[in-house]
């Protein structure tokens, strides 16, 4: 059964500082690793979508690290803004996505 | 463009009635997924569709639960003799391509279910 782990469940920072979170997953039969950002009331959105191991993508002031030998990822943000507000989701996929339970971050202004 | 579609976005049941869940994909998109979001959890996986055929159902519940997607019209999830822990929200989510690799799903806004 194939487990995806997020830590932390929840997260309160200052406007301002910069976050990480991490997705643990299993890494026989990786194929390759989501990141969801979803906000409250509309739909989950596509962050990144990464296949090898030590691919970075970036996307403004996030980012993304996977390490598949070891079956992790992080996502990163610079300088939090009360905007990126959101339940930030990983999923991992071998024949079927499989997501964990989200990081819930809240920035306060 | 769309997006996709889902409605009901609200629906109540009372125990033991049916219930009808829709979803149109993304302009050609072909695969369609379903998953369910029950409170306090993540979304799990319940089934992976393509136009008339299932092609893994490992995720939907073995009694009361069916998915179609037919070769004209919405994908449809089905409920029958729904009971209070079939109260959830229910995302639909569509891709170009098969459930494997690096395929970006689209979701829908979900259909929110509540069982009286």
């Amino acid at each position: 059964i194939l487990n995806v782990e997020q830590s932390p469940q929840s997260l309160h920072v200052q406007e301002g500082d910069s976050t990480n979170f991490t997705c643990s997953f299993p890494s026989s039969n990786f194929y390759a690793l989501h990141w969801y950002r979803w906000e409250t009331a509309k739909s989950p959105e596509a962050l990144f979508v990464m296949t090898l191991n030590g691919d970075e993508k970036k996307k403004g002031r996030i980012s993304a690290t996977l390490n598949t030998k070891e079956g992790y990822s992080y996502l990163y943000i610079k300088g939090s803004q009360p905007e990126d507000s959101a339940t930030y989701l990983c999923a991992s996929n071998t024949d079927k996505l499989i997501f964990g339970t989200g990081t819930r971050l809240q920035v306060f202004p | 463009n769309a997006g996709v579609m889902q409605n009901p976005r609200h629906l109540v049941r009372r125990r033991g009635q049916e219930a009808r869940l829709r979803c149109s994909p993304m302009k050609g998109h072909s695969h369609v997924y379903w998953y369910r979001q029950l409170p306090e959890e993540g979304l799990k996986f319940m089934v992976y569709l393509q136009k008339e055929n299932i092609i893994d159902e490992s995720g939907m519940p073995k009694e009361r639960f069916s998915a179609e997607f037919p070769k004209e019209g919405p994908s449809i999830l089905r409920i029958q003799q729904v009971v209070r822990g079939d109260s959830a929200a229910y995302f639909c989510a569509s891709s170009p391509y098969g459930n494997s690799g690096a395929n970006v799903l689209t979701f829908g806004a979900g259909s929110r279910l509540t069982v009286l």
